[in-house]
């Protein structure tokens, strides 16, 4: 069946650092591809999305371009800030025929000042 | 407008109880999906609601699991005869409609825990 492996965290950063978090799927047909976050006492909202091969989302500084060939859609942000410390998690929309949305198990990222 | 709202935001019972968690999803919102968060794990699929019906109900555990949606709006979820391995905190969100590319809207979820 369907299933999305992401990143295993705590990821702790210094601010203005690089960050990539990891997120690879196995689908049968064309999913879209989500990226959820979670910011502390709040809940999950969606950060960025892609619902075709080679397409990239982008919103809040953050990205991820959806490549069919590696099976992959890995989030990255150029220049972290400690407003970013939440938790991340990748998603797999419903194929042909389903309903059901896949989350990843989620990616704790704490920036440190 | 005003976001989903679950209620209670916590829920403390006894092993062997019945409990019922509510979900309100946006208003206008068709779709409407319940998620299961334990500890340390991704979020679980439960159920999806289109309307009132409900054609994906294959993430429920076990047949102590039930939910309905009235008027297509508020939805319910029941788990009956509790048993501590179903603390966890349970998540709704609903969607303006049933497509594989909608964002989804979630609430702050009910945290459940079973003595």
């Amino acid at each position: 069946g369907n299933s999305v492996t992401q990143m295993e965290g705590p990821v702790t950063l210094s601010e203005e650092a690089f960050l990539t978090i990891n997120c690879t799927y196995t689908a049968t047909g064309y999913p879209s591809l989500f990226w959820y976050v979670q910011y502390p006492g709040e809940g999950l909202q969606l950060l960025l999305k892609a619902t075709k091969a080679d397409d990239k989302g982008s919103n809040k500084g953050f990205e991820a371009t959806y490549r069919k060939e590696t099976t992959s859609f890995h989030l990255e942000k150029g220049s972290v800030q400690v407003s970013d410390s939440a938790v991340y998690f990748c998603a797999l929309g419903p194929t042909s025929g389903t309903y059901k949305y896949i989350f990843g198990t989620g990616t704790r990222l704490k920036v440190l000042a | 407008g005003a976001g989903v709202s679950q209620s209670p935001s916590n829920k403390v019972t006894e092993k062997g109880k019945d409990v019922e968690l509510r979900c309100d999803p946006i208003s206008g919102h068709t779709a409407l999906y319940w998620y299961r968060q334990s500890l340390g794990q991704g979020l679980e699929f439960l159920i999806y609601f289109q309307g009132n019906s409900a054609p994906d109900k294959s993430g429920l555990p076990s047949d102590r699991f039930s939910a309905e949606r009235t008027g297509g709006s508020v939805s319910t979820l029941t788990i009956q005869r509790t048993q501590q391995e179903d603390s966890a905190v349970y998540l709704c969100a609903s969607s303006s409609r049933p497509s594989s590319t909608d964002t989804q809207y979630f609430g702050p979820g009910t945290r459940l825990t079973v003595l």
